[in-house]
């Protein structure tokens, strides 16, 4: 069963428009990380953002903020007025917390962002 | 610099032929793991090793195998290699304290191409 859900394949916007990634997980442990990723053309991995289970604090970071709610098992990113740059696909992963599973990461599909000028 | 290598980056080779991938963890991280990102199944888990010994296996294929080494660098060894074997191979590693606090860090991938 898949445990990590992007739904949106695919989201275009123009410059300067905020951007919303939805992410819905599935879990059964109590602790838990959730992260976010960015995944440029070149192809590497950049990490935007980390969550523990157990701290609900949501944040904004510059452009980036996240909305993060155990009740819907969603922890959703949005870019404001996005960039050119944001243009990548963007990585939703889940990390269970026993000890067997920690540091497995289950990535979502990924959604494709396209941000035009 | 991440401070987690991969090497090579690019791996060009032909059906039926074995590849070595080599990862080298960020300095003291003890935990190595491996993923494979493919365009039809995504990216998922291969498999884990701290310490020199496995720890946890996903979805790896028989024909792939791996190890980690007294120095802690690992190994992914791919052989009788398909068309469908070609992907990007992600190395990471990872420390964790009793205090949850740790971190996890990507290389920068090995992109296989199988012709």
């Amino acid at each position: 069963a898949q445990k990590v859900t992007q739904a949106q394949t695919e989201i275009s916007v123009v410059e300067k428009e905020d951007v919303t990634l939805d992410c819905v997980y599935e879990t059964r442990d109590t602790t838990y990380y959730l992260f976010w990723y960015k995944q440029p053309p070149s192809g590497e991995l950049v990490f935007l953002i980390r969550r523990n289970s157990f701290d609900e604090q949501n944040e904004i970071s510059g452009r980036y903020s996240w909305n993060f709610q155990k009740s819907t098992s969603s922890f959703n990113f949005t870019i404001t007025a996005s960039q050119v740059v944001d243009s990548a696909v963007y990585f939703c992963a889940l990390s269970e917390g026993a000890t067997d599973s920690w540091g497995k990461f289950q990535f979502g599909a990924g959604t494709q962002v396209v941000v035009t000028p | 610099d991440s401070g987690v290598t991969q090497t090579p980056k690019h791996l060009i080779t032909a059906t039926g032929q074995r590849v070595t991938l080599r990862c080298s963890p960020r300095s003291g991280d003890l935990s190595v793991y491996w993923y494979q990102q493919s365009l039809d199944q995504g990216l998922q888990f291969l498999i884990q090793y701290y310490n020199g010994e496995e720890r946890a296996k996903g979805n790896i294929l028989e024909r792939f195998s791996a190890q980690q080494f007294p120095d802690l660098h690992s190994e992914l060894n791919l052989s009788s290699l398909e068309l469908g074997d070609s992907a990007l191979y992600f190395c990471a590693s990872s420390s964790r304290d009793r205090n949850r606090n740790y971190g996890y860090t990507f290389g920068s991938g090995t992109r296989l191409t199988v012709v």
